[in-house]
C-alpha cells in the first residue's frame, strides 16, 4: 500500500529552537497537508499545498511541496511549549487522505 | 469557527453488538469522510462519501461498516456485529473540496 514515511519520528528541543521535519513518498501526491495531534484530539489542519515548489508560511510555521511531488517538509520557528503534540503529513490522490507515520515533538522550558 | 462535532466521545460496547457513531460536519461542506486510529498508529482513512453516495473506502470498510447522511446535517458511521479489533478513535472529517479535509474531536470506540 502507499506510505508516508516521516522523519524524526521524535524530537527533544529546548523553547526557541528551530524545528524541521519532514516527510517521504513513493508516489505522487496532488495535495500535502500538515496537521497536528493533540492526545485524545483530533487532527488539526496546519498547512495545505497543493502545488509543487509550492512554499507556504502560517505564522511559525512553514511548509513546502517538494518538486517531485513526493515529498514535503514543515518548519516551526522559534518553538514554544504549545507546539508540543504529534505533526502528521498527509497526502491526496484521490478522495482519501494517506497519513504519515508522525513525528512527536516535545519542547522543554 | 465552524467545526465539525462528533457523538459521543466515548462509547463502550460488548463484541457482537451495534454501534452508530454520529457526526454534524461543518455546514456547507460537500464531502464527508470516516477515519480511524488505534492507538499509538497513523490516522486510517475508511470512506468518503459526496452526493449521497460512497464515493471511494478503504479495504477496512468491509460489509460489517456502513454510512449514512439521514438528513441535512447529520453523518453517521454504523459497524454492525463489532469486533474486538474495531476499538480505536473514529474521526469524522468534512471538506468543502478535495483538498481542505477538517477533522472533529473523534469518538473512542472500545469493544469488550
Amino acid at each position: 500500500g502507499q506510505q508516508l514515511n516521516q522523519s524524526p519520528q521524535s524530537m527533544f528541543i529546548q523553547e526557541g529552537e528551530d524545528v524541521s521535519m519532514n516527510c517521504t513518498s513513493s508516489s505522487i501526491f496532488n495535495t500535502w497537508l500538515w496537521y497536528k495531534q493533540d492526545p485524545g484530539e483530533g487532527p488539526v489542519l496546519l498547512i495545505a499545498l497543493y502545488k509543487a515548489g509550492e512554499l507556504t508560511s502560517n505564522g511559525r510555521l512553514t511548509a513546502q511541496f517538494g518538486i517531485t511531488r513526493k515529498d514535503s517538509f514543515l518548519n516551526i520557528s522559534a518553538s514554544i511549549p504549545s507546539d508540543v503534540g504529534i505533526y502528521f503529513c498527509a497526502g491526496r490522490r484521490t478522495d482519501k487522505l494517506i497519513f504519515g507515520t508522525g513525528t512527536r515533538l516535545q519542547v522543554f522550558p | 469557527e465552524p467545526e465539525v462535532t462528533q457523538t459521543p466521545s466515548h462509547q463502550v460496547t460488548q463484541m457482537g453488538q451495534e454501534v452508530i457513531l454520529r457526526c454534524v460536519p461543518i455546514s456547507n461542506h460537500l464531502y464527508f469522510y470516516w477515519y480511524r486510529q488505534i492507538l499509538g498508529q497513523k490516522v486510517e482513512f475508511l470512506v468518503s462519501f459526496y452526493n449521497n453516495e460512497i464515493s471511494e473506502k478503504s479495504e477496512i470498510f468491509d460489509d460489517q461498516f456502513s454510512v449514512e447522511r439521514p438528513d441535512g446535517s447529520n453523518f453517521t458511521l454504523k459497524i454492525r456485529s463489532t469486533k474486538l479489533e474495531d476499538s480505536a478513535m473514529y474521526f469524522c472529517a468534512s471538506s468543502l473540496n478535495l483538498n481542505e479535509q477538517f477533522f472533529g474531536p473523534g469518538t473512542r470506540l472500545t469493544v469488550l
